[in-house]
């Protein structure tokens, strides 16, 4: 089945550096993304969306860009923080009645590891 | 708010007994989800619910069982438990259907 995944399994980044972590989506029905931050022994925790009729959209410290022609998707954490040492997961979601429009898919996660 | 709660965070259950993960969530949120997260993986869905006495099969339902009394509860019922049931199980939450679901703390079990 289609699936979501992700480009690297780690990165480390130097502090006050920018991250972006990668992530490609193989169904292009998909039309709606999440972006979740992990910490250890915690649950996700939500830290931007983006729906397929944006193709960039921005929070705090953070940016999510939505490339549909490629399938891809990537996040963007400036200056980076200890804090932001996590595993980052990108999810999908589908349009279409059933199951598959609540399930989010997501992809097996990036480790990112803030050296201060 | 306390948000999404689940409990216990942790169990070890023997093959074939049985328990149930409890989770309730107090932002009056309609759609409750149960996923599961094993090592190194992304989390799969499990069973999801619409509203108080709906209930639906997810990803990987067998083995698993839920019901929805209340809006505030969703408790996910192991009846037989099995090694390959050995995972974290979150529980999540939403106000709308595809929008931003909320995650619980996890509950890790282990079956031996």
């Amino acid at each position: 089945g289609e699936s979501v995944g992700l480009h690297l399994p780690t990165l480390s980044v130097q502090e006050g550096d920018n991250s972006i972590i990668n992530c490609a989506y193989s169904n292009s029905a998909s039309d709606y993304f999440i972006w979740y931050k992990q910490e250890s022994g915690k649950g996700p925790q939500f830290i931007i969306d983006i729906r397929s009729n944006m193709d960039k959209r921005q929070g705090q410290r953070v940016t999510v860009l939505l490339n549909k022609t490629v399938k891809h998707l990537s996040l963007q954490i400036a200056a980076t923080q200890p804090g932001d040492s996590a595993v980052y997961f990108c999810a999908e979601n589908l349009p279409h009645s059933g199951a598959g429009s609540y399930q989010l898919t997501f992809g097996k996660g990036t480790k990112l590891s803030v050296i201060p | 708010n306390a948000g999404v709660t689940q409990t216990p965070k942790f169990r070890i259950l023997k093959i074939g007994q049985s328990m149930t993960l409890q989770c309730t969530q107090d932002m009056n949120h309609n759609y409750m989800y149960w996923y599961r997260q094993d090592p190194g993986m992304g989390l799969k869905l499990i069973y999801y619910s619409v509203g108080a006495g709906i209930t639906d099969k997810g990803e990987v339902p067998n083995g698993y069982n839920v019901s929805r009394s209340t809006t505030e509860d969703f408790p996910l019922r192991l009846e037989l438990a099995a090694p390959s049931q050995t995972s974290v199980y979150f529980c999540a939450s939403s106000l709308k259907r595809r929008e931003t679901q909320y995650f619980g703390p996890g509950t890790r079990l282990l079956v031996l």
